[in-house]
């Protein structure tokens, strides 16, 4: 069972302006939510993370939102550009307790396409 | 640093063949992760070890998959008979792991396994 969705599979968006990409999960033990991004051929990379005690995280042009009671977090990126266009997924982690290390679990990724 | 290397790039085999794919890690990160993506599941992890001990394998698809860390340096994953479903990008992931669980994983380029 997928404990982390992604149900767009793929955005398009014109340059310059908003793309929201959004998140679900299941498991309420989830403690921290990460996005990482992908281009073609290459590794996923880090891009911003939250944890569950905030409920906003910013970075530049990129914030993540986390809404704990609807199990649900999204990534905003203002404004949009062609650069941006690549993979992104989802993925969260639980504190396993004590020096336990927590596991990430993705989501399927959702495409994003900015358009110049 | 050089980043995850993981080699080859590219692999097309056989059904019923041995696959076996590399990973190095970067120097000083203690944990170290497989991933497999496919369309359908997004990223799912395979297996990780903390300090080459594997730590949970629960991810592992069947008894064909196997993976050893012999030493901090290299790991293998090893898919022995291959079949047509494995088919997918397998990831390497590394993490200094001081962090706990909030510790970024540093994600390798990946394999791209056809198995035909």
């Amino acid at each position: 069972d997928q404990q982390v969705k992604q149900n767009s599979p793929s955005l398009s968006v014109q340059e310059g302006r908003i793309s929201i990409l959004n998140c679900d999960y299941t498991n309420s033990m989830f403690d921290y939510f990460l996005w990482y991004k992908k281009y073609p051929a290459e590794g996923p990379t880090f891009l911003i993370s939250i944890s569950s005690i905030k409920d906003k995280n910013e970075d530049g042009r990129f914030t993540v939102f986390l809404n704990k009671s609807a199990k649900h977090l999204s990534l905003h990126i203002v404004p949009s550009q062609p650069g941006d266009s690549a993979v992104y997924f989802c993925a969260a982690s639980e504190d396993a307790g004590g020096t336990s290390y927590g596991k990430l679990t993705f989501g399927q990724g959702t495409i994003l396409t900015v358009h110049p | 640093d050089a980043g995850v290397i993981q080699s080859p790039r590219h692999e097309v085999t056989e059904m019923g063949q041995e696959v076996t794919l590399r990973c190095k890690p970067i120097s000083g990160h203690d944990y170290l992760f497989w991933y497999r993506q496919t369309m359908m599941r997004g990223l799912e992890l395979l297996i990780y070890f903390n300090n080459n001990v594997p730590i949970d394998d629960s991810g592992m698809p069947e008894d064909r998959f196997s993976a050893k860390m012999p030493n901090a340096s290299f790991s293998t994953l090893k898919i022995q008979p291959s079949e047509p479903r494995d088919s997918a990008v397998y990831f390497c992931a590394s993490s200094p792991g001081a962090s706990g669980f909030t510790d970024t994983q540093y994600f390798g380029p990946g394999t791209r396994l056809t198995v035909l």
